[in-house]
């Protein structure tokens, strides 16, 4: 059964400490792996597709990377302004949607 | 502003009525995609439509339906409301149908049953 798992499900941080959020995944051929940012009340906003293992995409604090079974959300030197559940999300094994975890509740200290 | 349009933002209504809740996707994009989002179900896929075409279908209850208009709007309508029914439904639009530029999601209609 396609699957997405996400952990920590919240993780509070003293602003400029790092830390690294993990996505496993069980699909059969991945075809791409996505993060988003959701703020409360608002929808996920799109951040990175990683699509084979060994990529990395970077986006100011934040640095995806890819392995075979897994996916890793790096931030570096976070900022309050970082505060935001983070969402991973893969393609389903037999169509063409996407099925997401159920998030990373990020939490950033001043 | 993502460029996806939901309305209305808020509703709330009783169980056992219907309502419709409407999206219109970014300019140039012809899918649609719905997800129901509650606390403990995290965002569940429910059903895709491509230039007015249903294209794929997930865990739509059928007391749900949807469709899209040849102006590329799309409604979603939930009807038999049940207490359960309560949560934020995102509408997402993409260009192509597919997943590989990401999805744009709009801000969401939050429903309460009561």
């Amino acid at each position: 059964e396609d699957q997405v798992t996400q952990s920590p499900e919240a993780l509070r941080l003293q602003e400029g400490e790092s830390s690294s959020l993990n996505c496993s995944y069980t699909v059969s051929g991945l075809r791409g792996l996505f993060w988003y940012r959701q703020d409360p009340g608002k929808g996920p906003e799109f951040l990175f597709t990683l699509y084979s293992a060994g990529e990395e995409k970077e986006k100011e604090r934040l640095k995806a990377t890819l392995t075979k079974k897994e996916s890793f959300l790096h931030i570096t030197a976070p900022k309050p302004e970082d505060s935001a559940t983070y969402l991973c999300a893969v393609p389903y094994s037999s169509a063409s949607k996407i099925i997401f975890g159920s998030g990373t509740r990020l939490s950033i200290r001043p | 502003d993502s460029g996806v349009t939901q309305t209305p933002k808020h509703l709330i209504t009783a169980t056992g009525q219907r309502v419709t809740l409407r999206c219109s996707p970014r300019s140039g994009d012809l899918s649609v995609y719905w997800y129901q989002q509650s606390l403990d179900q995290g965002l569940q896929f429910l059903i895709q439509y491509y230039n007015g075409e249903e294209r794929a279908k997930g865990n739509i209850l059928e007391r749900f339906s949807a469709q899209q208009f040849p102006d590329l709007h799309s409604e979603l309508n939930l009807s038999s409301l049940e207490l359960g029914d309560s949560a934020l439904y995102f509408c997402a639009s993409s260009p192509d149908g597919t997943y590989k530029a990401g999805y744009t999601f709009g801000s969401g209609t939050r429903l309460t049953v009561v």
